[in-house]
């Protein structure tokens, strides 16, 4: 099955600064990349997702890569700010397979 | 109301009691799911739901029992728990099964301690 490893543990940032999660994923059918933001005593909500036929995706300051042949894919946060701050998740799936997450990323934006 | 509710938010329970978490979509999604997410560890499928059918079932102890009256509700019913099963329950919601590319919303979880 799939396996997802999600890099560095915690991340701490000035504010300003740019911030990078990377994600490696084990099965090459993947093709569903999401990412979500758990802020303290919330559920993790969706930032911003990618498909297998898209390299990157940008939304405001956040945009993701995905390197197929790698098996990665990364989050990257840019002009961070205090409200960055959250637990950040990756996860992989294939067509019509479950979502496997990444153990999480603590990001500390300081002002 | 919007989104996905879960209660209650925190519950503390005897290994001996019977308790039951809620939840509540009102996204008109015809997916729920309940996922158990404990500290250092990858969030852990549990069940899915899919159109009020059980799709799912990951190796769950007996002990979690998991009832979809209906496509808006799920309930995740718990009975002679471990201290191991303290965790934060998310409940979660999507328009299809997660894995055809339908993001999950999840709520914002019951944190259960077991004493």
């Amino acid at each position: 099955g799939e396996n997802v490893e999600q890099h560095p543990s915690t991340l701490s940032v000035q504010e300003g600064d740019s911030a990078v999660i990377k994600c490696t994923y084990s099965d090459s059918a993947s093709n569903y990349f999401p990412w979500y933001k758990q802020e303290l005593g919330k559920g993790p909500q969706l930032i911003i997702d990618i498909r297998s036929n898209v390299g990157e995706k940008k939304d405001q300051r956040i945009a993701v890569t995905l390197n197929k042949t790698a098996k990665h894919f990364s989050l990257h946060i840019t002009e961070t700010q205090p409200e960055d701050s959250a637990v950040y998740f990756c996860a992989a799936s294939a067509s019509f397979q479950k979502l496997v997450f990444g153990t999480g990323t603590r990001l500390l934006v300081s002002p | 109301e919007t989104g996905v509710t879960q209660t209650p938010r925190h519950l503390v329970m005897g290994m001996t009691n019977k308790k039951s978490l809620k939840c509540e979509q009102h996204l008109g999604h015809n997916a729920m799911y309940w996922y158990k997410q404990s500290a250092k560890k990858p969030l852990e499928l549990m069940f899915v739901y899919s159109l009020e059918e059980r799709v799912e079932n990951n190796s769950v102890p007996s002990r979690f029992s998991p009832e979809c009256p209906n496509s808006s509700h799920l309930f995740l019913h718990l009975h002679t728990l471990q201290p191991e099963d303290s965790a934060l329950y998310l409940c979660a919601s999507s328009q299809e099964r997660a894995g055809r590319g339908s993001p999950l919303h999840f709520g914002n979880g019951t944190r259960l301690t077991v004493t």
